[in-house]
């Protein structure tokens, strides 16, 4: 079955420090791969998502995931993190054909201290 | 404004009684969905619907009911039979058409069984 994991359940960052968010998926075929956030008090909101092209993808308020298809992953990053990106991120794949459904990871806690 | 609307906010059961959460669209999506949220699991699929009268069970459907009876509702029913149902329950819509993964998510609603 297909699985996605995200690899840090909650990180501590201080503001100006890079951050990194693990995410792997388990499917060997073609998949379409998101990053979802949810900020305190706010609903889910798309981040950043690849479908094709460049593996490196540019998402909103300075995110960006690089998708590497032998490793399976698709790793969120930003160079300087700050405390309003305090918030739960969620990687998700679709990989179910024509359907829409997203298979989601357990979800990563960043809490950023001013 | 355009978007998904779910109600209750919060609401509390006792147990062996069924409870319906509403979903509301105004975005004229094809496509809608029911996902679980608990800690530490991440997403988990419920049902989804891609076209009016018609739906699919999800990766967690017993103790569950849905109806698409409306484009623009799409109902969840948590019966007496879902053996946890304490948790946070998230309505999205998509796009019909080739998909995109882009999900629309409502605010939620918080149940908890007394």
């Amino acid at each position: 079955a297909q699985s996605v994991s995200q690899h840090n359940h909650h990180v501590i960052l201080s503001e100006a420090a890079s951050l990194e968010l693990g995410c792997n998926y388990s499917y060997g075929g073609t998949v379409n791969l998101f990053w979802y956030v949810q900020y305190p008090g706010q609903h889910l909101q798309l981040l950043l998502k690849y479908f094709s092209g460049d593996p490196l993808v540019k998402g909103i308020k300075g995110f960006e995931a690089e998708f590497i298809k032998s490793k399976f992953s698709f790793n969120l990053r930003k160079p300087s993190v700050q405390w309003s990106d305090t918030a739960e991120y969620f990687c998700a794949v679709n990989a179910g054909g024509n359907t829409g459904k997203l298979i989601f990871g357990q979800g990563t806690t960043l809490q950023v201290k001013p | 404004d355009g978007g998904i609307t779910q109600s209750p906010k919060y609401l509390f059961r006792k147990e062996g009684q069924n409870v319906t959460l509403s979903c509301e669209q105004n975005l004229n999506h094809d496509a809608m969905y029911w996902y679980r949220q608990d800690p530490g699991q991440g997403l988990r699929l419920i049902y989804y619907s891609q076209i009016v009268n018609d739906f699919q069970k999800g990766d967690i459907a017993e103790g569950y009911s849905v109806s698409r009876e409306k484009k623009e509702s799409f109902p969840l029913t948590v019966t007496s039979a879902q053996k946890n149902p304490t948790a946070f329950y998230l309505c999205a819509s998509s796009p019909g058409g080739p998909v995109t993964g882009e999900l629309f998510f409502g605010e939620g609603s918080r149940l908890t069984v007394l």
